[in-house]
């Protein structure tokens, strides 16, 4: 059975940073890439940033460039997201989506969500 | 706002056929695949379509895509209760190297 679990809900204070984790079961998590978006409450989906399915290529939209890592644990199917100097405004469900394959192999897969309060 | 614009509403009644638009540019929808989205609030994206009217296991037909030049359009058909949700439209940029999202459009079910 196929499973994209996230690491549970996030409480900072302003100026702090948060990993988020993103664990792949039940499929080829391994040949997948992850993305990374986010929605702040009553808002759309926002983009922030991708891992190819090694870890060794990664891209970051311009907003997050610098304040974003992420990085891949294949031992483990795990990728982990840390977002740092966090303000309010970062106050946001964050989840993780692993696509994988073309055609009718393609695959989209999305984590349930971690919410991040970022909160004085 | 977002790369891609969509109506911020849509509605019909139980039955009826409704279309989403999701218009973009040359440097994404004019060249790379759409993803079409459903998001009932307080859950996770699920996806609809995908590769020009593919369906993931499990999404009934009444859901279609298409595509033409830098606009793609979701297309439901025989409206149920149910599909009272938010839909986005989402895509690979080639200009700004990212995937982008369309604003989102809530579709209301009278």
């Amino acid at each position: 059975q196929v499973h994209v679990v996230q690491s549970g809900a996030e409480v900072k204070k302003p100026g702090a940073s948060v990993k988020v984790s993103c664990k792949g079961s039940g499929f080829n998590f391994l040949s997948h890439h992850v993305h990374w978006v986010r929605q702040a409450p009553g808002q759309g989906l926002q983009w922030m940033g991708l891992i190819n399915p090694s870890g060794s290529t990664k891209k970051y939209a311009q907003k997050f460039q610098g304040r974003m890592t992420m990085s891949r644990d294949t031992s483990t199917s795990t990728v982990y997201m840390e977002l740092s100097s966090l303000t309010s405004e970062d106050t946001a469900m964050y989840y993780c989506a692993s696509q994988g394959g073309m055609g009718a192999n393609y695959r989209d897969y999305w984590g349930q969500g971690t919410l991040v309060t970022v909160s004085s | 706002q977002s790369v891609l614009t969509q109506p911020p509403s849509a509605s019909g009644t139980p039955g009826q056929r409704v279309t989403i638009a999701c218009s973009g540019s040359s440097s994404n929808i004019g060249r790379n695949i759409v993803n079409w989205y459903q998001q009932v609030p307080g859950t996770a994206p699920k996806l609809l379509t995908y590769a020009d009217n593919q369906r993931p296991s499990g999404v009934p037909d009444r859901f279609s895509d298409s595509k033409s030049g830098t606009s793609a359009s979701l297309a439901i058909s025989g409206l149920q209760p149910e599909d009272e949700a938010d839909y986005y439209c989402a895509v690979w940029d080639d200009s700004l190297d990212g995937w982008v999202f369309g604003g989102g459009t809530k579709l209301t079910v009278l």
